[in-house]
């Protein structure tokens, strides 16, 4: 089936620096999603994006609605232990299909 | 408030058993989707289904797999003559309609020994 393009797969980084990560597609979306799976559990929702260019926070999470709606951008700023685990983005497409769709994830390790 | 609730969260079975997943959606979703994820990978969308009925089963094997979501009572994910192939995690989600966001189980990890 149709994946999304996440980059980058993973990252080690130290504690206290910033990640970005993001999601692209070749088909056009109208929503986009972020989502966080610690080891053992299910994704759980972190940024729902509704809009093009729409800039959502949550806490020190920051995710964007490209422009061109062919992709979307999650920034963790000053990361701490916890941040670990995997990050999903997920793109439900324009038509064609009323199901989202997820991306291959990226696995964030953060080294104290 | 319960969130979407699976069961067992671990499972296992030796080869040529049944399988069967319970997915007991959040108070208010009339929509459930099954997702497999293997070790060190993705979410692999395997079947969506509405009360009664199955809106898209393209992910989900033609044979040995099916479910259900009946009017009363959770969807049920069944696995029939498990195999090695199939041990895995399998996600439950469930939504209002088909526009919001997923809220996911904790999924049931299945082995086949």
């Amino acid at each position: 089936g149709q994946q999304l393009n996440q980059s980058p797969q993973s990252m080690f980084i130290q504690e206290g620096e910033d990640v970005s990560m993001n999601c692209t597609s070749s088909s056009i979306f109208n929503t986009w999603l972020w989502y966080k799976q610690d080891p053992g559990e299910g994704p759980v929702l972190l940024i729902a994006l509704y809009k093009a260019g729409e800039l959502t926070s949550n806490g020190r999470l920051t995710a964007q609605f490209g422009i061109t709606r062919k992709d979307s951008f999650l920034n963790i700023s000053a990361s701490i232990p916890s941040d670990v685990g995997i990050y999903f983005c997920a793109g439900r497409p324009t038509s064609g299909t009323y199901k989202y769709i997820f991306g291959t994830g990226t696995r964030l390790k953060v080294l104290a | 408030n319960a969130g979407v609730m699976q069961n067992p969260r671990h499972l296992v079975r030796r080869r040529g058993q049944e399988a069967r997943l319970r997915c007991s959606p959040m108070k208010g979703h009339s929509h459930v989707y099954w997702y497999r994820q293997l070790p060190e990978e993705g979410l692999k969308f395997m079947v969506y289904l509405q009360k009664e009925n199955i809106i898209d089963e393209s992910g989900m094997p033609k044979e040995r797999f099916s479910a259900e979501f009946p009017k009363e009572g959770p969807s049920i994910l069944r696995i029939q003559q498990v195999v090695r192939g199939d041990s895995a995690a399998y996600f439950c989600a469930s939504s209002q309609d088909s526009t919001y966001g997923y809220t996911f189980g904790s999924g049931t990890r299945l082995t086949v020994v």
